[in-house]
């Protein structure tokens, strides 16, 4: 079946302009995350979700970032006045049952945003 | 906070030669440990998960261990071949058993024909 997909594969703005990135769950996964990996380095949690509703918004590094998922599937994570420090790829994972040792996330193959 | 640390962070081997990727963490109270595996410019695949009650997992030519008490983590890789060349991440939940997953930086392979 299909994986997760995000769009766009690569995005390029100028510093203070807004960006939307999208990201596709594998159908029937109740759990999306989206996490941020600069270069030589892992990934880091930005924000999870459960349903429609944002469970944990931890990683979130200020009010410029925000994410919604408005029908419990497709996630749009939304980035104002962006910053060259925001460059980086953006990964989105799903889950079945995040509540489960034996669950898996499931990784798109992110967004690269270069802020100019 | 949970930190994890993996060691090396890169390792260049000849084709055909066993290797072991190391990785720590901080907090022990997890409920599993994840192994993944990144190709360049790609996402992230799973490549095993332990679960806390077991202490190895096998999927073919990899074998990833966890001590929990000691805060640690193997993978092995037997029989290393070109195409196992790659940057592999290790995951754990967050403090407190958070879904969030927490990675080291990974470890860049590189098997040598």
């Amino acid at each position: 079946g299909a994986g997760v997909s995000q769009t766009p594969s690569n995005k390029v703005t100028e510093k203070g302009k807004y960006v939307e990135l999208r990201c596709d769950p594998i159908s029937g996964h109740t759990a999306l995350y989206w996490y941020r990996q600069s270069l030589g380095q892992g990934p880091e949690f930005l924000i999870y979700f459960q349903g429609t509703g944002a469970a944990d918004d931890s990683g979130l590094p200020n009010d410029r970032f925000f994410a919604v998922r408005p029908e419990g599937s497709v996630s749009t994570l939304k980035i104002q006045r962006t910053e060259r420090g925001d460059s980086a790829v953006y990964l989105c994972a799903s889950s079945l049952r995040p509540t489960l040792s034996t669950d898996t996330q499931y990784f798109g193959p992110g967004t690269r945003l270069t802020v100019l | 906070k949970q930190e994890v640390t993996q060691i090396p962070a890169a390792l260049s081997v000849p084709e055909g030669e066993n290797l072991v990727l190391n990785c720590s963490f901080t907090d022990s109270a997890i409920y599993n440990l994840q192994w993944f595996r990144q190709d360049p410019g790609k996402g992230l695949t799973s490549l095993l998960l332990i679960q806390s009650s077991q202490r190895e997992q096998t999927s073919g030519r990899l074998n990833a261990s966890l001590d929990k008490s000691s805060g640690r983590s193997t993978l092995y890789i037997a029989a290393s071949q070109p195409g196992d060349s790659a940057t592999y991440l290790c995951a754990v939940p967050g403090q407190g058993g958070s879904e969030k997953l927490v990675f080291g930086k990974g470890t860049k392979l590189t098997v040598n024909p």
